[in-house]
């Protein structure tokens, strides 16, 4: 079993839908939490990343994190079908041991969101 | 303010040749990062590097996969003997400190196709 688990979908929603990614995860050493979008033939850029437990919002865009479940979502406020790409949550430990701040990966969802 | 670059974009190499992937990082960023990414799946981790410092290289899936970054900044990864399951999109990231996980930023990759 993957350290961290993720629907690929596919997921096709109408414009203007909000949209729910998850991810979840058994390494308890985890503590930043990262949302990642990435285009086609393109590298993944960083949308969001969450320290520890809790809530954060930014524009459109919250991301929350359970850790006692061990469970992060990703939810998409009015979305755009410039949203349309491949969603990766990513996860690190404390950059303090040996973990040097290596991402471990989920799968991806891959997300349309059609006019 | 440009980002990371990768070269070459495409590569298509016979099993059995050598190949050799360069990441150009982001000026003046400490850490560098290499990832595997096969198809429909989420990037893995390779290796890591803290400026010419190899401190992480558990990643790398066998002997014939070696990595340096002599100088501290452009950074070079080796497959020597090409294998079919060596198709994947190599990807580099860098971040401006050491063991950050949430500002690592990504290259476009080097997609490899092994004949």
């Amino acid at each position: 079993q993957k350290e961290v688990e993720q629907d690929p979908g596919p997921l096709s929603v109408p414009e203007g839908a909000i949209v729910s990614l998850n991810c979840t995860y058994s390494n308890s050493a985890f503590q930043y939490f990262m949302w990642y979008r990435q285009y086609s033939r393109k590298g993944p850029e960083l949308l969001m990343y969450t320290y520890s437990s809790g809530n954060k919002e930014d524009g459109r865009f919250t991301a929350q994190v359970d850790k006692s479940s061990k469970y992060i979502s990703l939810f998409i406020r009015d979305s755009q079908p410039s949203d349309s790409a491949t969603y990766l949550c990513a996860m690190s430990g404390d950059a303090g041991g040996t973990s040097y701040g290596k991402l471990t990966f989920g799968q991806g969802t891959i997300l349309t969101v059609h006019p | 303010g440009a980002g990371v670059s990768q070269s070459p974009r495409y590569k298509v190499a016979k099993r059995g040749q050598d190949v050799a992937l360069r990441c150009d990082p982001i000026s003046g960023h400490v850490s560098l990062f290499w990832y595997q990414q096969a198809l429909g799946q989420g990037p893995e981790f390779l290796t890591y590097f803290q400026n010419e410092a190899q401190l992480d290289k558990s990643g790398l899936p066998s002997d014939r996969f070696f990595a340096e970054r002599p100088e501290g900044s452009v950074s070079t990864l080796k497959i020597q003997r090409t294998q079919q399951e060596d198709s994947a999109v190599y990807l580099c990231a860098s971040s401006l400190r050491e063991g950050t996980a949430y500002e690592q930023y990504f290259g476009p990759g080097t997609r490899l196709t092994v004949t």
